[in-house]
């Protein structure tokens, strides 16, 4: 069956403008994680869902990061202002709970210029 | 915080060797550890995990031990081969589904 994909695969903006990250899980999955990972370094949590809602936003670095997930599906990571410092790769995955094995889609690179 | 330290950061391995990396984790209530493997422009991959009532779990050529006591986790690649050539990211769970990860080990196969 398919994996979790992401779009786009590549994001390229400038210092200040908004950019959207799309996640689309694992039919069925009902837990989505979002994560970030910098240049030779592990990944690290940013959100987690459990259906519509996030049960855990703790990860987000600051307010100009927010994500949804409207219908318990597809997710999207809105960073608004973007800054040099938020590129990076950002990762998403989806388990069947929340207690499940994660499975990371490809990720999407984002860079700021 | 949660911390997870892993070594060595850089492995390289004779093709057929054995390779280990080794994990060290903070939080006590840690229950769950997997290993994922990452190629170059893709997501992580996983390959084995281990639960805390486990010591010691294998598939194929690779395999997990735990130690809890001493809180710490390893991986073994046995025989290894060039497709083994990525980096390597140890984890252990924060609570009921948070994955805290190491810093990764690129391994290198060397044919």
């Amino acid at each position: 069956g398919a994996g979790v994909s992401q779009t786009p695969s590549n994001k390229v903006t400038e210092k200040g403008k908004y950019v959207e990250l799309r996640c689309d899980p694992i039919s069925g999955h009902t837990a989505l994680y979002w994560y970030r990972q910098s240049l030779g370094q592990g990944p690290e949590f940013l959100i987690y869902f459990q259906g519509t809602g996030a049960a855990d936003d703790s990860g987000l670095p600051n307010d100009r990061f927010f994500a949804v997930r409207p219908e318990g599906s597809v997710s999207t990571l809105k960073i608004q202002r973007t800054e040099r410092g938020d590129s990076a790769v950002y990762l998403c995955a989806s388990s069947s709970t929340g207690y499940d094995t994660q499975y990371f889609g490809p990720g999407t690179r984002l860079t700021v210029l | 915080g949660e911390n997870v330290e892993q070594h060595p950061s850089t492995l390289s391995v004779q093709e057929g060797d054995s390779a280990v990396i080794k994990c060290t984790y903070s939080d006590s209530a840690s229950n769950y550890f997997p290993w994922y493997k990452q190629e170059l422009g893709k997501g992580p991959q996983l390959i084995i995990d281990i639960r805390s009532n486990v010591g010691e779990k294998k598939d194929q050529r690779i395999a997990v031990t735990l130690n809890k006591t001493a809180k710490h986790f390893s991986l073994h690649i046995t025989e290894t081969q060039p497709e083994d050539s990525a980096v390597y990211f140890c984890a252990a769970s924060i609570g009921d589904y948070k994955l805290s990860f190491g810093a990764g080990t690129t391994v290198t196969v060397r044919a």
